[in-house]
């Protein structure tokens, strides 16, 4: 049973437009939430994380939305660029739970078209 | 070196082999953890080590053991594998949960 999921195995935007990648979950245990980007033969990247007493997140062009009646979160990228193409992989947390285990979801394949 | 490296990068082994795998971090974290990544599948956690004490096996099979001599470094060594053990191995550390885990780049591993 997969605990986050991410729906969309791939996404392409153009170049300046938004990109939206989504992610639901199913425990309501899980208070922390992070996106991670992962380039081909790289290791996943941190780049953002949102904390369950928020509802939102900014960084730059990276926005992450918290809604937890939904379970569901999402990432906005605006605007888009080539180089953010990459997989994007959403990971869940229960802080309660000490042991720092991170649950990740599938991944999107992102594509940004120039 | 900065951040979390790995070694090897790839790896092609046959099922009879034993070999390691290396991870080291150079980021002062306290906590390093190692993750399979198979194709269309999410990342698993296989093991969690914090102060070099394993927190978390993750029903791992007996064919991949774990050793982490210190805070730093965390090996994997894998012995009588399977084809369908096939798969990017990451290393992981962290300090805490602010900021998330930090991955190295991850080994290719081939088993014939």
């Amino acid at each position: 049973d997969q605990q986050v999921k991410q729906n969309s195995p791939s996404l392409s935007v153009q170049e300046g437009r938004i990109s939206i990648l989504n992610c639901d979950y199913t425990n309501s245990m899980f208070d922390y939430f992070l996106w991670y980007k992962k380039y081909p033969a790289e290791g996943p990247t941190f780049l953002i994380s949102i904390s369950s007493i928020k509802d939102k997140n900014e960084d730059g062009r990276f926005t992450v939305f918290l809604n937890k009646s939904a379970k569901h979160l999402s990432l906005h990228i605006v605007p888009s660029q080539p180089g953010d193409s990459a997989v994007y992989f959403c990971a869940a947390d229960s802080t309660q739970g000490g042991s720092e285990k991170l649950v990740f979801g599938k991944g999107t394949k992102l594509t940004v078209n120039p | 070196e900065t951040g979390v490296t790995q070694t090897p990068r790839h790896l092609v082994m046959g099922m009879t082999n034993k070999k390691s795998l290396k991870c080291e971090q150079h980021l002062g974290h306290n906590a390093m953890y190692w993750y399979k990544q198979s194709a269309k599948k999410p990342l698993e956690l296989m093991f969690v080590y914090n102060f070099k004490e394993q927190t978390e096996n993750n029903s791992v099979p007996s064919r991949f053991s774990p050793e982490c001599p210190n805070s730093s470094h965390l090996f994997l060594h894998l012995h009588t594998l399977q084809p369908e053990d096939s798969a990017l191995y990451l290393c992981a550390s962290s300090q805490n949960l602010v900021g998330g885990q930090f991955f190295g780049p991850g080994t290719r591993l081939t088993v014939l």
